[in-house]
């Protein structure tokens, strides 16, 4: 059973527009949310966290939203770039864990 | 700086055979972890190291499975028997915490098992 949902395989998006990538998680004992980007042969890559306390984080054009109530999370990259196009993991983790459950990815495609 | 590094980054083995795959963290980091990613899904957690403390193997699939960290630095995950169904790509992070922060992790190693 899926803890961690990414139900959008994949997304287009035009070069300069918004990429929106959305989560859902199950277990509301998930206190630790993380984003992680993959490139072919590439391990993943950390991207950006955001604690259970907080329902926004920011860094540079990437910006992730926690909604509590809906088991929802979204990672919002603006403008999306090229360099973008990889395959977004979700993850998540519990309090006093340490391993992380990850989301089946989505794959994001940025538009030329 | 170096990164995690793992080898062989490619292993084809026949069904029956041993494997071991190994695992170079960022020197210093405390935290080791192992997950299994299959075709088409996103890494599952296999073990946890502190140091050379193995803390959790709950992921680990079967008793087949068994990895090592004797030093607190290297690791190896070893898979006796290995299966069809053990084909996949094993990924290795490093962390200089505890915890499920700050996991850097490595290229990975594509197992076939024929």
């Amino acid at each position: 059973d899926q803890q961690v949902k990414q139900n959008s395989p994949s997304l287009s998006v035009q070069e300069g527009r918004i990429s929106i990538l959305n989560c859902d998680y199950t277990n509301s004992m998930f206190d630790y949310f993380l984003w992680y980007k993959k490139y072919p042969a590439e391990g993943p890559t950390f991207l950006i966290s955001i604690s259970s306390i907080k329902d926004k984080n920011e860094d540079g054009r990437f910006t992730v939203f926690l909604n509590k109530s809906a088991k929802h999370l979204s990672l919002h990259i603006v403008p999306s770039q090229p360099g973008d196009s990889a395959v977004y993991f979700c993850a998540a983790s519990g309090p006093r864990d340490d391993k992380i459950i990850f989301g089946k990815g989505t794959r994001l495609h940025i538009l030329p | 700086g170096a990164g995690v590094s793992q080898s062989p980054r490619y292993k084809v083995a026949k069904r029956g055979q041993d494997v071991a795959l190994r695992c170079d963290p960022i020197s210093g980091h405390v935290s080791l972890f192992w997950y299994q990613q299959a075709l088409g899904q996103g890494p599952e957690f296999l073990t946890y190291f502190q140091n050379e403390a193995q803390l959790d193997k709950s992921g680990l699939p079967s008793d087949r499975f068994f990895a090592e960290r004797p030093e607190g630095s290297v690791s190896t995950l070893k898979i006796q028997r290995t299966q069809q169904e053990d084909s996949a790509v094993y990924l290795c992070a490093s962390s200089p915490l505890g915890g499920p922060y700050e996991q850097y992790f490595g290229p990975g190693t594509r197992l076939t098992v024929t």
